[in-house]
């Protein structure tokens, strides 16, 4: 059973636009949670992440928001630039970190120019 | 660089040969972990270490073993390969099992193809 959804595979975008990625998860234990960026024949990257004790943490272009009540994440991208083009995945971990990360199959973020 | 470094990063294997593929960190990270990607399917865990001398099963430990021989290397090895172990092979750490604030950092993968 899958514990950490993100349920488009794929988002196209303009160029200065925003890109919304959203995350859903049905473990209520889960309280940490991570946005990770991935390019072909890379390993993943950390992006961000959040806390279950906040509703929102914001890096410059990037935030997310955390809707507890909803077990739904969502990443904002504003603007969306060409080399935000990459696979975002969704990851959650529960009891204040002490297990593994869980994550989501990922979606394919496009920006176009 | 310092990171996480995977060998080799290519590899074909035929159905039922072994091999072990390799990570290493320089970071003195005391976690370490094994993740396969697969087309749709996402990150999955194959095993972890969160320590030194400690391994555990994760989502899709069938047909394969670990080894963590010291704090820097955690190892993978598939005793006999089946196509349905093609796949990428990403090995991470982080410092401890908490991956508050930064998570954990990834390896640039190890493309095995199982023939």
């Amino acid at each position: 059973d899958q514990q950490v959804k993100q349920n488009s595979p794929s988002l196209s975008v303009q160029e200065g636009r925003i890109s919304i990625l959203n995350c859903d998860y049905t473990n209520s234990m889960f309280d940490y949670f991570l946005w990770y960026k991935k390019y072909p024949a890379e390993g993943p990257t950390f992006l961000i992440s959040i806390s279950s004790i906040k509703d929102k943490n914001e890096d410059g272009r990037f935030t997310v928001f955390l809707n507890k009540s909803a077990k739904h994440l969502s990443l904002h991208i504003v603007p969306s630039q060409p080399g935000d083009s990459a696979v975002y995945f969704c990851a959650a971990s529960e009891f204040g970190g002490n297990t593994p990360l869980v994550f989501g199959k990922g979606t394919r973020l496009s920006v176009i120019a | 660089n310092a990171g996480v470094t995977q060998t080799p990063k290519f590899q074909v294997l035929k159905t039922g040969q072994s091999m072990t593929l390799q990570c290493a960190q320089d970071m003195n990270h005391n976690s370490m972990y094994w993740y396969r990607q697969d087309p749709g399917m996402g990150l999955r865990l194959i095993y972890y270490s969160a320590s030194e001398g400690t391994t555990d099963k994760g989502e899709v430990p069938n047909g394969y073993n670990v080894s963590r021989l010291n704090k820097r290397e955690f190892s993978l090895r598939l005793e006999s390969a089946a196509p349905s172990q093609t796949s990428v092979y990403f090995c991470a750490s982080s410092q401890s099992q908490t991956p508050i604030p930064y998570g954990y950092t990834f390896g640039s993968g190890t493309r095995l193809t199982v023939v």
